[in-house]
């Protein structure tokens, strides 16, 4: 069970827009510590997408966008293109540990 | 380019102990906090433990606590991670990555991985 919660799963048709969210609580998100996101195909490195809760990384396109509420955190994209699939984790600290959700498969119909 | 290369991963039977390392170049090693991540079939992503860049802090998950240590080596660039009294839950692929780090602190990202190298404990 993931200190950082996300839903198991989440699909959209290509040019569809799709949210993936992460909640944490008090003593990880909601203490201030940024959120991460990354997206990982299997066999393959994670790749960092989103870093300090809304900054993409180098080379993520605009599609890509993240923010931050209260104890949760969310990441957007608009545009939903098959390349976009894969499995979608968000990351923070909390309690002196690195925290990871238990990750969203994001299906493209 | 940055790289990071996994490697020492294999069979182990439960009780038993592997040590993995991470090669790492492309950049000033020793300017950057270090991680190991692992991901077991079928499950997200884990946290496990962050060194610093001098080695003289670490951290370390709850799971691994007493049974997993990091280390580095600045001099040769690498990173390593000594397995000890290894169950059938660690099996899972050990990633390193590195924690990004600007010229006034490091970050909480990891903005480089390697590929990965592949644990397994036999019960």
């Amino acid at each position: 069970q993931s200190v950082l919660t996300q839903p198991p799963s989440v699909s959209g048709a290509p040019g569809q827009r799709v949210t993936f969210s992460c909640t944490g609580s008090s003593s990880n998100i909601g203490a201030g510590y940024d959120v991460h996101w990354y997206r990982h195909l299997a066999g393959r490195a994670p790749q960092l997408l989103i870093y300090d809760s809304t900054n993409r990384a180098s080379g993520v396109p605009d599609r890509f966008s993240a923010s931050t509420s209260g104890t949760s955190a969310s990441l957007s994209i608009s545009g939903l293109q098959a390349e976009d699939e894969g499995d979608y984790y968000c990351q923070s600290y909390g309690n002196s540990q690195g925290l990871f959700g238990g990750g969203t498969k994001l299906t493209v119909l | 380019q940055v790289q990071l290369v996994e490697s020492g991963g294999g069979l182990v039977k439960a009780g038993g102990s592997l040590r993995l390392s991470c090669a790492a170049s492309g950049f000033t090693f020793s300017d950057n906090y270090m991680t190991w991540i692992r991901q077991a079939p079928g499950k997200g992503l884990e946290w496990l433990s962050d060194i610093s860049t001098s080695g003289s802090y670490t951290k370390y998950a709850d799971s691994v606590k007493g049974r997993f240590t990091i280390s580095r080596d600045n001099a040769r660039k690498s990173l390593h991670l000594q397995l000890n009294r290894l169950r059938a839950d660690d099996t899972a692929v050990y990633y390193c990555a590195r924690v990004f780090c600007s010229s006034t602190r490091c970050h909480g990202y990891y903005d480089h991985w390697g590929q990965g190298t592949l644990v397994t404990v036999s019960s």
